[in-house]
């Protein structure tokens, strides 16, 4: 069965300083990562899936197969991240995703 | 474009009642995904529907049906209502089912469905 683990539900940051929300999954196959996010009084939206090899928002994620490991980092956090953020998995031809627990981040001034 | 929109926002019923949750797609997206999100928890997957057709489900009881129609609207039903059912109910719709150039999920704003 997969799964995906967020083991921390609350990361407190200041501005400026670095920030990397973790996430760690249970699959033996091939996965499809991804992670969502959910701004304030607004829907839950993809922020980024590791295929892509994309940076949005000043936001990475590099899949380490060896560790299990799908890590969300920014160099330096704005107050605009603060959000809750969600890892999600897709095993390899599957259309069922499965979702973390969510970390909520909150960033200081 | 029209984004995805749930209908109601609330609801509360009673143990042992029937709901409809009602959802209508992006414009131009055929596939809808509905899923169950509890207090605290990340959203859990419960089907999708393909061109009027389940294409796939999640781990969760047949008194948990749906329907896609025509115009690519979807509709959640869950009969013989428990507590645990008390969730937002969140719906997506894609332009496709599977592959990154179609699968994005644009979710609705959800319906808080209490059970007393």
């Amino acid at each position: 069965a997969q799964r995906v683990t967020q083991p921390e539900k609350l990361l407190s940051v200041f501005k400026g300083a670095p920030v990397e929300l973790k996430c760690n999954y249970s699959y033996s196959g091939s996965p499809e990562l991804f992670w969502y996010v959910q701004y304030s009084r607004q829907r839950l939206q993809l922020l980024l899936r590791h295929i892509s090899r994309e940076s949005i928002k000043g936001f990475t994620a590099d899949l380490n197969k060896g560790e299990t490991s799908f890590h969300l980092k920014k160099p330096f956090a704005q107050e605009e991240d603060s959000a809750m953020y969600y890892c999600a998995l897709k095993s390899g031809g599957s259309y069922i995703p499965t979702f973390g627990r969510g970390t909520s981040l909150i960033v200081h001034p | 474009e029209t984004g995805v929109t749930q209908s109601p926002t609330h609801l509360i019923k009673t143990r042992g009642q029937q709901v409809t949750l009602r959802c209508s797609s992006q414009s131009g997206h055929n596939t809808v995904s509905w899923y169950q999100q509890a207090l605290g928890q990340g959203p859990q997957f419960i089907f999708q529907y393909y061109r009027e057709e389940e294409n796939g489900r999640g781990n969760f009881p047949p008194r948990f049906s749906g329907l896609q129609f025509p115009n690519y609207s979807s509709e959640l039903n869950v009969n013989a209502l428990e507590l645990d059912d008390s969730a937002l109910y969140l719906c997506a719709s894609s332009l496709g089912p599977g592959g990154p150039g179609t699968d994005t999920q644009y979710f609705g704003p959800g319906t808080r469905l209490t059970v007393l």
